[in-house]
């Protein structure tokens, strides 16, 4: 049972374009959610959170908007760089950071030039 | 920032063998840790959550005594595979927090079991 779900595994974006990677959950207990980054043969990288008592955060290029009644949260990138080409995981856990993490599938995000 | 080293990265050894794979938060102490592993093109499964000076917690489906995990200090944690076979054969990646902060990762140790 897939709780965190993202369903699109790859994107291409331009570069200087907004990026939008979208992720859905089924349980309501979740409560915090995160964005992470992964390089090949590294390990994920922190990007953004957001807690359930918001609807968006925003941090530099990087925005989390948080839709509760839909179960959906999306990633916001612009503009887009080719750096910025890499696995995006969103993840959701309950009772805040204290919890273990469940995560998305990843969506491959490719800014080209 | 929060920098979590997992040593080995690459691991290819002999069916039969334990493998051990280590885990240190470099700059923090790290009051819990957690391991995942992953399969290609799958996301990251909860192997287990470690609490410094407590037996760990393991997922359901997750054999404890194939995968042996200690957490002897703040800094360290260590995932031993125990008398590994091919099907375990996976990318492994451990995780540290300081409370409450997110998870910092590892890069992942990459285990090939012949």
């Amino acid at each position: 049972d897939q709780q965190v779900k993202q369903n699109s595994p790859s994107l291409s974006v331009q570069e200087g374009r907004i990026s939008i990677l979208n992720c859905d959950y089924t349980n309501s207990m979740f409560d915090y959610f995160l964005w992470y980054k992964k390089y090949p043969a590294e390990g994920p990288t922190f990007l953004i959170s957001i807690s359930s008592i918001k609807d968006k955060n925003e941090d530099g290029r990087f925005t989390v908007f948080l839709n509760k009644s839909a179960k959906h949260l999306s990633l916001h990138i612009v503009p887009s760089q080719p750096g910025d080409s890499a696995v995006y995981f969103c993840a959701a856990s309950v009772s805040g950071t204290a919890s273990k993490l469940t995560f998305g599938t990843g969506t491959r995000l490719q800014v080209t030039l | 920032g929060a920098v979590v080293s997992q040593h080995p990265s690459r691991v290819i050894c002999k069916s039969g063998t334990s493998v051990k794979i280590e885990c240190r938060s470099l700059d923090f102490q790290a009051t819990t840790m957690f391991w995942y592993r992953q399969f290609p093109k799958q996301s990251l499964m909860l192997m287990a959550t470690s609490n410094e000076g407590s037996k760990a917690t393991y997922e359901q489906g997750v054999e404890k005594d194939k995968f042996l995990i200690n957490h002897a200090s703040l800094t360290l944690s260590t995932l031993t595979v125990t008398s590994a076979h091919p099907e375990d054969s996976s990318f492994y990646i451990c995780s540290a927090r300081q409370a409450g902060r997110p998870q910092h990762f590892g890069d992942g140790t990459r285990l090939s079991i012949l």
